[in-house]
């Protein structure tokens, strides 16, 4: 049964800094994906990774993927306030067609 | 525009009464999904649909119904609510891919509804 894993579950830095939010998944996983939610908003999808090595990367947010160790992780790259957020990751359960799994989620708060 | 519609934004209702929390997409998507989301849990799929009238169970289905008879609607159904169920419901679509999977480089979510059950 696939579980999903994030850590940290809370994460506080400064603008400027770097880090990395990792992701491990215990089974299978097709493909892995990352999702960001604002405080009182819906889910927004930024990347969905489909191979091992694969690696994606939009604005100060990369998210790689390898699948041997069955980990993915989301790096942040001098941290600005915006990016202040709670991201998700989340697994395809192996055999299944839409059957996705998420992680309990990162709480991000990045200060000045 | 390109959107999921989720209805009501907000539902207080009273254990055991039944209620449907409607979802409908306009992009033509053949996957559509629901889950709730608790603090301290993260999101949990509740059921998923790969297209009319093919619906799966997700990871925590007791409790609730879905159906889906038309492609743009999938709506959720408690038949007797109870006071655990209270939760944040987010609804969700996307295309498929050539394989049949949820394509999910853009699932696209509803705006969420506030359920409290008393």
């Amino acid at each position: 049964e696939l579980k999903v894993e994030q850590n940290p579950l809370f994460l506080s830095m400064q603008e400027g800094k770097n880090y990395t939010i990792y992701c491990n998944y215990s089974t299978t996983s097709d493909r892995l994906y990352w999702y960001r939610q604002d405080p009182g908003k819906s889910l927004e999808s930024l990347f969905v990774l489909l191979s091992n090595g694969a690696v994606k990367q939009e604005g100060r947010l990369m998210a790689s993927l390898d699948t041997k160790a069955r980990l993915s992780t989301l790096h942040i790259t001098a941290a600005v306030h915006d990016l202040s957020a709670t991201y998700f990751c989340a697994g395809l359960r192996g055999g299944s067609q839409g059957n996705l799994i998420f992680g309990k989620g990162t709480k991000l708060s990045v200060k000045p | 525009e390109a959107q999921v519609t989720q209805n009501p934004r907000y539902l207080i209702t009273v254990t055991g009464k039944k209620l449907t929390v409607t979802c409908s997409q306009n992009m033509n998507h053949e996957y559509m999904s629901w889950y709730r989301q608790d603090p301290g849990l993260g999101l949990r799929q509740i059921y998923y649909s790969m297209n009319v009238e093919v619906t799966d169970k997700g990871d925590v289905p007791e409790g609730y119904k879905v159906s889906r008879k038309e492609k743009r609607n999938f709506p959720l159904i408690l038949e007797s609510p109870s006071p655990n169920q209270t939760s944040l419901y987010f609804c969700a679509s996307s295309s498929t891919d050539p394989l049949n999977r949820v394509r999910n480089e853009k699932l696209f979510f509803g705006s969420g509804t506030q359920l409290s059950v008393l």
